[in-house]
């Protein structure tokens, strides 16, 4: 049973780039949510997908936006970087109807803007 | 508003010796609990989490974690630190929007 796959798994951009980042959830899953981790600090919500829709959203700028598709992997894509969108981005997948909630993440894809 | 801080960015503790991460939290609404470990360069596993019911709570590679709702506390521990346990610790609560609220992170050191 596959976990969460993200790819790619680091990445080098320049400031002003464009750059997606992808996301396979778990098998049986169908919510993907991302997290931003900058060094050193906890992960941040960025927003979360059901059913191709965006449900929520944190506190990110519209140069962040995302798709869900219909076999409900996940594109997350940054506009316009700047150096302070060098982070380890995290994919979470989990199931829209869990009481519990519980996110099963990604390793993470390590972006680097220079 | 709901939040969560963990006490003590860093935490060292010798090879066999007690392990206590501590974790408060800032909720509403009665909390779900989560602390979840991640090793250098990947992602989140989760630990342990609490729901609702019994209050304290076993998780994965020996750590248990006790919810106090009168501290509004939610403290990590092991009994006996084993090298393999080396990796930063967060603890985090679920939000009404099924979301996760994380704390700043714990970085566990284990001394030989």
């Amino acid at each position: 049973d596959a976990g969460v796959t993200q790819s790619p798994t680091h990445l080098i951009k320049t400031r002003g780039q464009q750059v997606t980042l992808r996301c396979s959830p778990k098998s049986g899953h169908d919510t993907v949510s991302w997290y931003q981790q900058a060094l050193g600090q906890g992960p941040q919500f960025i927003f979360q997908y059901y059913e191709e829709e965006e449900r929520q959203r944190g506190n990110f700028p519209d140069r962040f936006s995302g798709h869900q598709f219909p076999n409900y992997s996940s594109e997350l894509n940054v506009n316009a970087l700047l150096l302070g969108d060098s982070a380890l981005y995290l994919c979470a997948s989990s199931l829209w109807g869990s009481r519990t909630g519980e996110l099963f993440f990604g390793e993470g894809s390590r972006l680097t803007v220079l | 508003a709901q939040s969560v801080t963990q006490l003590g960015s860093h935490v060292s503790v010798s090879e066999g010796a007690l392990v206590l991460l501590r974790c408060n939290y800032s909720s509403s609404v009665p909390p779900y609990l989560f602390w979840y470990v991640q090793y250098p360069n990947q992602g989140l596993q989760l630990l342990l989490k609490y729901t609702t019911g019994a209050t304290l709570v076993k998780g994965i590679n020996g750590f248990e974690a006790e919810f106090k709702k009168s501290e509004t506390s939610f403290h990590l521990t092991k009994p006996s630190a084993h090298m393999s346990d080396a990796a930063e610790y967060f603890c985090a609560l679920l939000r009404s929007a099924r979301q996760l609220t994380f704390g700043s992170g714990t970085q566990l050191t284990v001394l030989p």
